[in-house]
């Protein structure tokens, strides 16, 4: 497809469990952004990756969280040892450049931890 | 204090209504400023986006930006229920911002919308 497309739509986890979110960017978009968008609020930057390097990683919140582009284009988000605060739509996001100010999103990743 | 601030409403009209909807904000780095539309369930998509100050039209949609105010302004004229969403206003410093703040969005809450027919 054309879009940005994130994989599974929905993940119900038992806490404790880790879960891994999946994220194919548009094709030759060198920047990749991850998000949180918690019930009722606006996403929250969470990582920024310019091909393969993690260039900003200040928004996870806490080292239960990785990321990880690896070869440049597609990008994994882990969450380990899952807590129910971890509850939200996790949302990847891509663009041609740095400064190309249009981002475009996937769908997000709806996470459940119960 | 968040550096974006936006009334989460939410608001409702009937169709055919003027919609305003508004963000203010405090970090005086932001040049670039976007609103975004999220249908439920889906992610956001852009609508708008204006560097610096002055207005944008896109038919229906009319952007604005007073950054003397830090405030920004979505109308959309002739409103339809297939507008009914959540409005996010988002933005960012340009190129050589600190913090990141050149690369990554600070978004608004949402305003959520709803036409009625």
């Amino acid at each position: 497809g054309a879009g940005v497309s994130q994989s599974p739509r929905y993940k119900v986890a038992k806490r404790g469990q880790d879960v891994a979110l999946r994220c194919d960017p548009i094709s030759g978009h060198v920047s990749l952004f991850w998000y949180q968008q918690a019930l009722g609020q606006g996403p929250e930057f969470l990582t920024y990756f310019q091909n393969e390097a993690q260039l900003d990683k200040s928004g996870l919140p806490s080292d239960r969280f990785f990321a990880e582009r690896p070869e440049g284009s597609v990008s994994t988000l882990k969450i380990q040892r899952t807590q129910q605060e971890d509850s939200a739509v996790y949302l990847c996001a891509s663009s041609w450049g740095q400064m190309n100010t249009e981002a475009f999103f996937g769908q997000g990743t709806r996470l459940t931890v119960v | 204090q968040k550096e974006v601030e936006q009334d989460p409403g939410p608001l409702s009209v009937p169709e055919g209504a003027i919609v305003s909807l508004n963000c203010t904000y405090s970090n005086s780095a932001f040049q670039y400023f976007m609103w975004y539309r999220q249908y439920s369930r889906k992610g956001p998509e852009l609508l708008m986006y204006t560097y610096s100050s002055g207005n944008k039209e896109d038919g229906r949609f009319t952007a604005q930006v007073d950054k003397s105010s830090k405030y920004i302004s979505l109308f959309i004229r002739d409103s339809q229920p297939s507008d009914s969403a959540t409005y996010l206003c988002a933005m960012k410093a340009p190129p050589g911002g600190s913090g990141g703040s050149n690369y990554k969005l600070t978004f608004g809450k949402g305003t959520l919308l709803t036409v009625n027919p």
